[in-house]
């Protein structure tokens, strides 16, 4: 499965957008962008994923660029409930690999 | 159901104890999995289950035993842990197949071996 990249952290204001972006130049076509969230001491939690179009549900949306190599998250109206770690993952087989994700502090 | 539970919560163990962590779902996912995530750091695969069999095993210790009883239950046994081994446990499950289906996680056993 394709290595990615995130910032290690990033601050949002309360109400407005957060955009997440992840890098991941070495993907294939067959692997899907996966986006979880994990709230301190929480399980991770599905947000969303996607393989070629941009994907939105209640959550997110999910912007993937046309040559598949990176990716942004949007929240489009982050709350304090929201100030979490963010993962990216690409994933081509079984396994979910987790890398070292973005941990967005929604502030007031 | 759209949950997978996990307990205990919290345990605590001494290293010459024997206990076992405990998950379940019914959401008939046939695949699932065992997460170790120490502080600040990203949960590691440990284990996967596909059909109630051992799929994968990534290098873990043998005082880390999986089982997967049926469908809806997976159990890890832990035997003389090292305090190296206090972590939060992750379980979680998928559909097998491809990689076009999320896993729900548990929300997990926080483990402290003393």
């Amino acid at each position: 499965d394709a290595k990615t990249t995130q910032p290690p952290s990033m601050d949002c204001a309360e109400g407005r957008a957060a955009n997440l972006p992840c890098n991941h130049s070495t993907i294939s076509g067959n692997e899907y962008v996966y986006w979880y969230r994990q709230i301190h001491s929480q399980g991770p939690q599905y947000i969303i994923h996607g393989l070629k179009n941009n994907e939105t549900n209640e959550m997110a949306s999910l912007i993937i660029t046309e040559d598949r190599k990176s990716s942004t998250l949007i929240l489009p109206h982050a709350t304090l409930r929201d100030t979490a770690v963010y993962y990216c993952i690409v994933r081509g087989g079984g396994k979910l690999i987790f890398g070292q994700g973005t941990e967005l502090s929604v502030k007031p | 159901d759209t949950e997978v539970t996990q307990t205990p919560k919290h345990l605590v163990m001494g290293m010459t104890n024997k206990k076992s962590l405990k998950c379940e779902q019914h959401m008939g996912h046939r695949a699932m999995y065992w997460y170790k995530q120490k502080a600040k750091k990203p949960p590691e695969l440990m284990f996967v289950y596909s059909y109630e069999k051992l799929s994968i095993n990534e290098s873990v210790p043998s005082r880390f035993s999986p089982e997967c009883p049926n469908s809806s239950l997976l159990n890890l046994h832990l035997h003389a842990l090292q305090p190296e081994d206090s972590a939060l446990y992750l379980c979680a499950s998928s559909p097998p197949g491809g990689p076009n289906y999320g896993y729900t996680f548990g929300s997990g056993t926080r483990l402290t071996v003393v």
